[in-house]
């Protein structure tokens, strides 16, 4: 079975750092773009940036509210991509979904709450 | 703010047909990107409806279609059950941002 599963959640007060991570099992994860999509409470989804394959030079792309501040990182040798969060504001509270892109973005992680509140 | 351009809401009564716009420019739904389609149900992760503009994934009912003309894709449910009460994201790639894009999103309800 294809499957994703985020950890690293939690509540952090604003100008702090947070890891994420996501476990990717049941699919040959170094061929895949994987993603992150977060989604703040209420509102609709929201594309954070990605990660190619490393047959692709690995490169990263990241969106605009996020970018110079959020690092993707991948270990193809534990199936596992990886967000790094600095400077976080209250405006990233939100859940975060881990995704692979094939055939759409497919599939999801369960997602994990990242709150940035003092 | 989002570059793909949804209505907010659209319902009908169990059985009818309802359609969902996803409004783009020429540098992503017209510059030939495919759109994807989410079904986002309440308190869960989305999970893909239409993939490549139309296409289908395994399980999904033959209910759901999707279509893509110019700069602009609409998904349409026909049939329309309960179960189909939930929130609607379409999605594509724009090149001026370099990145992927999701649509404002749409709730559709079920009389």
């Amino acid at each position: 079975e294809v499957q994703l599963v985020e950890s690293g959640g939690a509540k952090i007060n604003p100008g702090g750092s947070l890891r994420l991570s996501c476990a990717a099992s049941g699919f040959a994860f170094g061929n895949f773009w994987m993603n992150w999509v977060r989604q703040a409470p209420g509102k609709g989804l929201e594309w954070v940036g990605r990660i190619g394959p490393k047959v692709r030079g690995g490169t990263s792309d990241y969106a605009a509210p996020v970018k110079d501040r959020f690092t993707i990182s991948r270990d193809d040798s534990k199936n596992m991509v990886f967000l790094q969060m600095n400077s976080l504001k209250t405006e990233d509270t939100a859940v975060y979904y881990c995704t692979r892109a094939a055939f759409g973005f497919d599939p999801w992680g369960q997602g994990t709450l990242v709150t940035v509140s003092s | 703010q989002s570059v793909l351009t949804q209505p907010p809401s659209v319902s009908g009564a169990p059985g009818q047909r309802v359609t969902i716009s996803c409004t783009g420019s020429s540098s992503n739904i017209g510059a030939r990107h495919d759109v994807h389609w989410y079904q986002q149900l309440p308190g869960t992760a989305p999970k893909v409806v239409i993939y490549s503009d139309r296409n289908r994934p395994s399980g999904v009912p033959d209910r759901f279609s999707g279509s893509k003309s110019g700069t602009s894709a609409s998904l349409a449910i026909t049939g329309l059950q309960a179960e189909d009460e939930a929130d609607y994201y379409c999605q594509s790639f724009d090149d001026r941002l370099s990145g992927h894009v999701f649509g404002t999103g749409t709730k559709v309800a079920v009389l």
